[in-house]
């Protein structure tokens, strides 16, 4: 079964900080994809970024990326200058592409973030 | 684009009283989702469509829920003989046909159980 771990409740960052939110995935599927969500309190889900399992090169959204290190099974999401608007609660999700677990994207637990003036 | 909508925003019921929540995807999306979400925690797949057909539900779905996709375009979930531990946000989400695609959700609909 799929399953992403998220094990930082909480994070703090200083404003133009970079902070690095971490999340590791259990999967037996061989193609897969990692997403990245953003919830602020008025309660959106905002995509970030997404990773295909097969992309050797790390992806980049603006000041996010995402730190995939396949062997390890982890998906970080780095936030670089961090903004007091980037205060949010951030989702790590995953997906098979291969049609084997039927396309449903699974959630972690979530981080929240604080950014300090 | 107008995005995912979901009606109502919020909704307070009684326990034992059944509510319908309605979900209209963006246009050309034919997949659509269903989760739920409690205070603090993520959401929590409960059923997914491919057009008009229910393609998986989550084993954690009794059958007090059910949800429809008629015609393939909106979706209605509906909660038979509330219990207080239903109280939740009901989250909707749609994509297009590609596996990689993101979702696309709506800003919910606030059940609470009294």
């Amino acid at each position: 079964a799929q399953k992403i771990t998220q094990t930082q409740p909480g994070m703090f960052v200083q404003e133009k900080e970079a902070v690095t939110l971490d999340c590791t995935y259990d999967t037996s599927d061989q193609s897969y994809g990692l997403f990245w969500y953003k919830q602020p309190s008025s309660g959106e889900m905002i995509f970030l970024i997404y990773q295909g399992s097969y992309d050797e090169q790390n992806a980049t959204e603006g000041r996010y990326s995402l730190n995939f290190q396949k062997a390890r099974k982890s998906a970080n999401l780095v936030i670089s200058a961090s903004q007091l608007g980037d205060s949010a609660m951030y989702f790590c999700a995953m997906r098979d592409l291969a049609n084997t677990g039927g396309f449903k994207t699974i959630f972690g637990a979530g981080t929240r973030l604080f950014v300090k003036a | 684009d107008t995005g995912v909508s979901q009606d109502p925003r919020h909704k307070i019921t009684k326990r034992g009283q059944n509510v319908t929540f309605r979900c209209d995807p963006i246009s050309e999306h034919n997949r659509l989702y269903w989760y739920r979400q409690t205070l603090g925690q993520g959401p929590e797949f409960l059923t997914y469509f491919q057009n008009e057909a229910q393609l998986e539900k989550s084993r954690l779905l009794s059958d007090r829920f059910s949800a429809e996709r008629p015609k393939g375009s909106f979706s209605t979930l509906e909660i038979q003989r509330t219990e207080q531990g239903d109280s939740a946000m009901y989250l909707c989400a749609s994509s297009p046909g590609q596996s990689y695609s993101p979702l696309h959700f709506g800003n919910g609909t606030r059940l609470t159980v009294t």
